[in-house]
């Protein structure tokens, strides 16, 4: 069964340093996400990317964060400069919406990336 | 923006029992309704989901139901077993989905054998 893919799965990182996390969604899927969840709590929304562009964004995802779909098959979220507050998992996710009659709604996460920062 | 409510926080209930867990949202255009299930260190995962033109859906031991009219959705599983224990998230979302999920705060469930 197709699977979201995220790497790396745990990465630890000083304060301030520039933090890349990718993912490879699901290959017919057109919408991908980012969420997150400090341990403990709920799943926040950070952004949404259909079309090689933001859909939607919250207010998490300020100017020290950024998404990029570089080739075909990957979707990396970056922080430039990370702060102790961005400890957290991160989830991509991808939905397979806009395939006529083919869509659910249904988020299909990765494993996370679960980033610590020191 | 949208606004989902979640209780109780944890809920424990003896295997065999049913399990009950409500949530509200505050976005009338919303109209679709996920619940996710999270096991420890694992990835959310949809276990069953109702969109707004429908009041109630079953698979098997768990159901929903929605009140569109009061923004309330539920969740009930029923004859729980150990294997239902996790933490659960309903969520909120418009235009069926794609755009972006609201969570509930979660519900910690444990089922006592």
């Amino acid at each position: 069964e197709p699977e979201v893919t995220q790497t790396p799965s745990h990465q630890v990182t000083q304060m301030g340093q520039e933090v890349i996390l990718r993912c490879v969604p699901i290959s017919n899927h057109l919408y991908f996400y980012w969420y997150r969840q400090i341990l403990g709590q709920k799943v926040e929304f950070l952004v949404s990317f259909y079309n090689n562009e933001i859909s939607e964004k919250s207010e998490i995802f300020d100017d020290q964060f950024s998404v990029e779909r570089p080739d075909g098959s990957n979707f990396t979220l970056k922080i430039r400069s990370t702060k102790l507050e961005d400890s957290a998992m991160y989830f991509c996710a991808s939905t397979l919406w806009g395939r006529t009659g083919a869509n659910t709604g249904e988020l299909f996460f990765g494993e996370g990336s679960r980033l610590t920062v020191l | 923006g949208e606004n989902v409510e979640q209780h109780p926080s944890t809920l424990s209930v003896q295997e065999g029992d049913s399990a009950v867990i409500k949530c509200t949202y505050s976005d009338s255009a919303s109209n679709y309704f996920p619940w996710y299930k999270q096991e420890l260190g694992k990835r959310p995962q949809l276990i069953i989901d109702i969109r707004s033109n429908v009041g109630e859906k079953k698979d098997q031991r768990i159901a929903v139901t929605l009140n569109k009219t009061a923004k309330h959705f539920s969740l009930h599983i029923t004859e729980t077993q150990p294997e239902d224990s996790a933490v659960y998230f309903c969520a909120a979302s418009r235009s069926g989905g794609y755009q972006k999920v609201t969570f509930g705060t979660g519900t910690k469930l444990q089922v006592i054998p």
